[in-house]
């Protein structure tokens, strides 16, 4: 079972503070990253995915960088907002058995509240 | 928009029973994912399915099996349910034709106690 591991495990930050998480994962047979938010009673959405080292992707106020030949992800939110209190999900792609078949392994996630 | 439906929002089942959670995609996906979520381990693979009649163990598969007869339709079979398998399950499918980096879709779960 490959390993891929976020931290933190959750975290509490005031409105209007600006946040971090990190996922790393193994260097080797690396595919693509993917990152989602899952917010209570929903199914889990997709905010990124990042193949090339050095990626940087944006949307809105969160953004996230790649570096794949240390084995790990940055996710940044902005400016904090309630509605971004979800768990953030980090999926680690891998080539699986050499036919090009998706294996996708996710992290235990970083549960982020914000509070008003 | 991609619609991943699963069949049962919540199930109560007893121990013994045959279970059958149903997954259905609207997207012509060729992947499919049958996952596992428990507190503090996050989403476990459980299956996958990368065409019809094709299926790929994940990192749990034990208790379990799949069926892949239609493009659209995967389902995870609990051959005899125990209440260790009582937990929140997620099914995902993604598409082959955007690219093997594509995003996972995901249905909105099932959430199965086993008594």
């Amino acid at each position: 079972i490959l390993n891929v591991e976020q931290s933190p495990q959750s975290l509490h930050v005031q409105e209007g503070d600006s946040t971090n998480f990190t996922c790393s994962f193994p260097s080797s047979n690396f595919y693509a990253l993917h990152w989602y938010r899952w917010e209570t009673a929903k199914s889990p959405e997709a905010l990124f995915v990042m193949t090339l080292n050095g990626d940087e992707k944006k949307k809105g106020r969160i953004s996230a960088t790649l570096n794949t030949k240390e084995g790990y992800s940055y996710l940044y939110i902005k400016g904090s907002q309630p509605e971004d209190s979800a768990t953030y999900l980090c999926a680690f792609m891998r080539v699986w058995n050499s036919g090009g078949y998706q294996k996708v392994t996710f992290g235990t996630g970083t549960k982020l509240q914000v509070i008003p | 928009d991609v619609k991943v439906t699963q069949s049962s929002r919540y199930l109560v089942k007893r121990t013994g029973e045959k279970v059958f959670l149903e997954c259905v995609q609207d997207m012509d996906h060729e992947n499919m994912f049958w996952y596992r979520q428990d507190p503090g381990l996050g989403l476990r693979l459980i299956y996958f399915s990368y065409d019809v009649k094709m299926k790929e163990k994940g990192d749990i598969p034990e208790g379990y099996s799949v069926s892949r007869e239609k493009k659209e339709r995967f389902s995870l079979i609990l051959e005899s349910a125990s209440t260790n398998q009582t937990s929140m399950y997620l099914c995902a499918s993604s598409s082959v034709n955007r690219g093997w980096n594509s995003p996972l879709h995901f249905g909105n779960g099932t959430r199965l106690t086993v008594t």
